[in-house]
């Protein structure tokens, strides 16, 4: 069994600025991947980005990395020079057969 | 092509109408799901479908059905719902079951009256 936890239920970000965003989880799995979804409003749910555990390299996608913690069960999410586009609800989720996603934090990007 | 196409968008309907939602992909995937998300919240699965064959059923009334007729179509179809049914319906697929990112699809809206 998997539990994803998130602990921030929504935060926001001046455009520009950088923002973390925090997932914890708990598996018993001994390899796994983890992944960070975005979905806009309204609109459809895309991986930003994902990690193999079995990485010590932290995943990077252009603005978007990861810092993960193994021993800490951690995989936050960085977000650099935010823009109005990335306002959303990002997912962190990890599973093998089937996703386990946590509640989500619902990001805001202020002008 | 790295869509997953999904009919229809919306979908309004009664709690004695029958009526099917469709998912289509065309990536070769052997894996795919339906999801079930209520508003701010996570997506919650509902079906897995392997090499086209049913493989998780997340204790799902049996008022939804789900089919795959192929590997790139999977329909889910619906009978005698409730209004607490209402929610929106993703499907998604993936290269495999297992540690695969899974594309999502757009969904579909449903409301049941």
């Amino acid at each position: 069994a998997q539990t994803v936890t998130q602990s921030q239920p929504e935060m926001s970000v001046q455009e520009a600025e950088t923002v973390t965003l925090s997932c914890t989880y708990d598996t018993s799995e001994s390899d796994y991947y983890l992944f960070w979804y975005k979905q806009p409003p309204s609109r459809q749910m895309i991986l930003v980005i994902r990690q193999e555990a079995y990485k010590q390299q932290n995943a990077t996608e252009n603005r978007f990395s990861v810092n993960f913690q193994k021993a800490a069960k951690s995989f936050s999410l960085k977000i650099s020079d935010s823009q109005l586009g990335d306002a959303a609800m990002y997912f962190c989720a990890t599973g093998s057969y089937q996703l386990t996603f946590g509640k989500g934090t619902k990001l805001s990007v202020i002008p | 092509d790295t869509e997953v196409t999904q009919t229809p968008k919306h979908l309004v309907m009664g709690m004695t109408n029958k009526k099917s939602l469709k998912c289509e992909q065309h990536m070769g995937h052997r894996a795919m799901y339906w999801y079930k998300q209520k508003a701010k919240k996570p997506p919650e699965l509902m079906f897995v479908y392997s090499y086209e064959k049913l493989s998780i059923n997340e204790s799902v009334p049996s008022r939804f059905s789900p089919e795959c007729p192929n590997s790139s179509l999977l329909n889910l179809h619906l009978h005698a719902l409730q209004p607490e049914d209402s929610a929106l319906y993703l499907c998604a697929s993936s290269p495999v079951a297992g540690d695969y990112e899974q594309y999502f699809g757009p969904g579909t809206r449903l409301t049941v009256t």
